[in-house]
């Protein structure tokens, strides 16, 4: 597989759950992104890692967890999510540190129902 | 917060149409220029990275201008096709390692 892959593709799941997102890249970066994409607004970076170490969290709040175990892997973890996390989450890498130039590369995205 | 703007939010023209977008950003601070394009049930694919007051660059029937100093981009798209149907996003980065992306113009090419 190439690229960048994101499981599952969609997801509900009730507020009391916990569940997983996961991205793979497959292009040999050093960097991985997360952002969310509500309804009707722009793409919202939420957390970015460079070479395992998160290097930014955009206020989000602690319902979503991060984990990044190597350059190639990308989780988000969430719990007790409100309806108003439903939305798509974006995955992305790209080859360089955080503050270069590089162009992005997006998995297709989860699209996540909260009830 | 800062803000990146793009006009028009959605733009419908006849195939062979040529067309254009613009997206607008703080004028201070700048580092770079994304421009992406996002079809539906599609991953969001890099057109262009721009960096530097008055660039321009061209994939084949698209290209893209950079104004800085004002703080807007263009994209232009030569001869529409179907295909070329889809949301094209903007992103902005600062010194500050801000990264904000536009709304998007939504494109739809009529056959």
């Amino acid at each position: 597989e190439t690229g960048v892959t994101q499981t599952p593709r969609h997801l509900v799941m009730g507020m009391t759950n916990k569940k997983s997102l996961k991205c793979e890249q497959h292009l040999g970066h050093n960097a991985m992104y997360w952002y969310k994409q509500s309804a009707k607004k722009p793409l919202e970076l939420m957390f970015v890692y460079s070479l395992e170490e998160r290097v930014e969290n955009n206020s989000v709040p602690s319902r979503f967890s991060p984990e990044c175990p190597n350059s190639s892997h990308l989780f988000l973890h969430l719990h007790t999510l409100q309806p108003e996390d439903s939305a798509l989450y974006l995955c992305a890498s790209s080859q360089g540190e955080r503050d270069s130039k590089e162009t992005q590369y997006f998995g297709p995205g989860t699209r996540l129902l909260v009830l | 917060i800062l803000n990146v703007e793009q006009s028009p939010q959605s733009l419908h023209v006849q195939e062979g149409d040529s067309t254009n977008f613009t997206c607008s950003f703080p004028s201070s601070n700048f580092y770079a220029l994304h421009w992406y394009r996002w079809e539906t049930a599609k991953s969001p694919e890099a057109l262009f990275v721009m960096t530097l007051n008055g660039d321009e660059k061209k994939k084949g029937r698209i290209s893209a201008t950079l104004n800085t100093k004002e703080g807007y981009s263009y994209l232009y798209i030569k001869g529409s096709q179907p295909e070329d149907s889809a949301t094209y996003l903007c992103a902005f980065r600062d010194y500050g390692q801000n990264f904000v992306f536009g709304p998007g113009t939504r494109l739809s090419v009529l056959p």
